[in-house]
């Protein structure tokens, strides 16, 4: 069964801290991978796409591979109170595979 | 450019009825993907449709079925509906096959009473 796990939190931080969102997956031939926000009664947004090893920086935003690790990680910077929202991690072999999501509250 | 639309967006049936939910895609995006999002669970992987053929379907029973029109839009049928079946269904869709970005529509929320 594939799957991609993230912790549920919620993880709770400050306005204008750093956030940091984990992902792992169990496919190794997963190909590429997204991390979307999804408000409370909303559909998923993008909000980053890494298809390479190494860091991907767009804005406050930074998303992380290591495919040796099978790790994806999303780094928010300057947090704000509207990115309070669940994350979700997904990782594409033959179909997009979603993690639950991790809930983020930023609280001013 | 209008986004991903779906229809209706709410919609009640009773046990045992059939559900048809609607899909439009980003004008030029060919492949349209459903999946399902019951409370407090992640996405499920429901059906992907490419130039109007199946091309991939996840874990669910045969009466979740669907189809893919010339225009591209699609629709999920849901036969003998059950309970368990009450979720949010979305709708995405993308330019290319497989990986993709998708881009989401705002879902259809089927209550099944």
């Amino acid at each position: 069964q594939k799957e991609v796990e993230q912790n549920s939190g919620p993880l709770s931080v400050p306005e204008g801290a750093i956030a940091s969102l984990n992902c792992t997956y169990s496919d190794r031939g997963s190909q590429s991978f997204f991390w979307y926000r999804q408000y409370s009664g909303k559909s998923p947004e993008l909000i980053m796409f890494i298809y390479s090893n190494g860091d991907k920086e767009d804005g406050r935003f930074t998303a992380q591979l290591n495919k040796a690790s099978q790790y994806v990680s999303l780094l928010i910077r300057d947090s704000q109170p509207s990115d309070s929202a669940t994350y979700l991690c997904a990782a594409y072999t033959d179909k997009l595979i979603f993690g639950t999501g991790t809930r983020l509250q930023v609280f001013p | 450019e209008a986004g991903v639309t779906q229809s209706p967006t709410h919609l009640i049936k009773t046990r045992g009825q059939q559900a048809t939910l609607r899909c439009s895609p980003i004008s030029g995006h060919t492949s349209v993907y459903w999946y399902q999002q019951a409370l407090g669970l992640g996405l499920q992987f429901l059906l992907w449709y490419d130039e109007g053929e199946e091309r991939n379907r996840g874990n669910f029973p045969p009466r979740f079925s669907g189809r893919q029109f010339p225009n591209y839009s699609s629709e999920l049928n849901v036969n003998a509906l059950e309970l368990e079946d009450s979720a949010l269904y979305l709708c995405a869709s993308s330019a290319g096959t497989g990986g993709d970005i998708q881009y989401f529509g705002a879902g259809t929320r089927l209550s099944v009473l």
